[in-house]
Order: C-alpha cells, then sequence, then structure tokens
C-alpha cells in the first residue's frame, strides 16, 4: 500500500496568514493526489484534485502544486472559516489511502 | 442538487451483522462509480470499498475484504454495504461518497455519515 504523510500534524496561523502544508507519498503517485477539507462533525470537502485542480466552488485562496512523491497544499489568506482538518490522498493505486491529516487552527 | 442520505448503522455485537444504505438523488446514480469511506472516532479517513457504475467491479479494502459487500441497485439509486463478522475496530462513521466525473477517485460528494459501533 502507499503511505502519506502529511506534515506538520497540526498548525496555529493568524487570519492572512500564507499557510503551506506538506504531503510526501512512500512512492511515485504521478499527480492523482487530492486534498480535502473536513471540519468538526461533516463530512469531508474536497479542495483540490489531480495535484493541482482546483474543485469547482473552491475558493481561489487554495492551491496545490507538486508531482511525483512531494505535493502541497497552499492557503494564500488564511481566512476564519478556514478552521478545519485537511486531508491529502493519492488516487493512483488501490486501497486509496489518506494522509493523518494536519489540524489548522487560527490565532 | 446532489444528495447523498446514508442509513443503517447502529450498535452491533461483535460477529454480528449490518447493512447499510446510502440513497442518491440530484444526479445520474447509474453514471458514477461510488465508495464507502470510514473514519473511527477521533481518527483519520479509510477508504473501505468502491464499486463502478454497472456494478460489475468492485474493490475492497484488505482490512474488510471477505466480511464487507459493496452492491448497488441502480433502479433505486441506492448503494448498500453488507457488513459481517463485525469486529471492534470497524467502528466508525461510514461515508458514502461519489466518483468524480464518473472516477471511482477523488470523491467530489460525500453524505453525512452513518455511525456504527461494535461492542457488547
Amino acid at each position: 500500500d502507499i503511505q502519506m504523510t502529511q506534515s506538520p500534524s497540526s498548525l496555529s496561523a493568524s487570519v492572512g496568514d500564507r499557510v503551506t502544508i506538506t504531503c510526501r507519498a512512500s512512492q511515485s503517485i504521478n499527480s492523482y493526489l487530492n486534498w480535502y477539507q473536513q471540519k468538526p462533525g461533516k463530512a469531508p470537502k474536497l479542495l483540490i484534485h489531480g495535484a493541482s485542480s482546483l474543485q469547482s466552488g473552491v475558493p481561489s485562496r487554495f492551491s496545490g502544486s507538486g508531482s511525483g512523491t512531494d505535493f502541497t497544499l497552499t492557503i494564500s489568506s488564511l481566512q476564519p472559516e478556514d478552521s478545519a482538518t485537511y486531508y491529502c490522498q493519492q488516487s493512483n493505486s488501490t486501497p486509496w489511502t489518506f494522509g493523518l491529516g494536519t489540524k489548522v487552527e487560527i490565532k | 442538487e446532489v444528495q447523498l442520505v446514508e442509513s443503517g448503522g447502529g450498535l452491533v455485537q461483535p460477529g454480528g451483522s449490518l447493512r447499510l444504505s446510502c440513497a442518491a438523488s440530484g444526479f445520474t446514480f447509474s453514471s458514477y462509480a461510488m465508495s464507502w469511506v470510514r473514519q473511527a472516532p477521533g481518527k483519520g479517513l479509510e477508504w473501505v470499498s468502491a464499486i463502478i457504475s454497472s456494478g460489475v467491479n468492485t474493490f475492497y479494502a484488505d482490512s474488510v475484504k471477505g466480511r464487507f459487500t459493496i452492491s448497488r441497485d441502480n433502479s433505486k439509486n441506492t448503494l448498500y454495504l453488507q457488513m459481517n463478522s463485525l469486529r471492534a475496530d470497524d467502528t466508525a462513521v461510514y461515508y458514502c461518497a461519489r466518483g468524480l466525473s464518473g472516477s471511482y477517485c477523488p470523491f467530489d460528494y460525500w453524505g453525512q455519515g452513518t455511525l456504527v459501533t461494535v461492542s457488547s
């Protein structure tokens, strides 16, 4: 199985800050990398697919980059509503595995 | 509006069985692959199983292979997960999710989840 490692596991940042979350795959997954946002008690929401494609309706302050094994999710200007846990997921091969998540808190 | 509504969760004893359902609306259900994803309390996400739009092909995580069966009834716009030989570590919120643009993964719409608790 492909292991997905996210860092950091949590972070605290101020409104307006630029926030970066990284995700590393245990082997190359090309660009088959997705990012989800999950708020407490809610279902996950797809933010980015194919490493860098913004899902319809997602604010443009979210962006993704990377290929192969190393990927990044960037929030260009953190907003209060961005407080959530973010998960990366590889869709290169089954089982489609997720990272353990990064909890983003607002200072 | 796309809607996925899970049902069938509850408390079950170890070794027992449960069948989850996911009622879909707002899109052509028969055109989309579907998956089940679970989340143990306070933990991360784990993909469980997927099924192609026609229902012919299915996939399972090793942790549930041989115990869980995914199926669908396209005439009823409903996805199912039959769970047998349940164990304590199957305790989780179970989400159904739709594959993006007809692919298996990623998942662009999710249900609200149904809680399965395996305990004596």
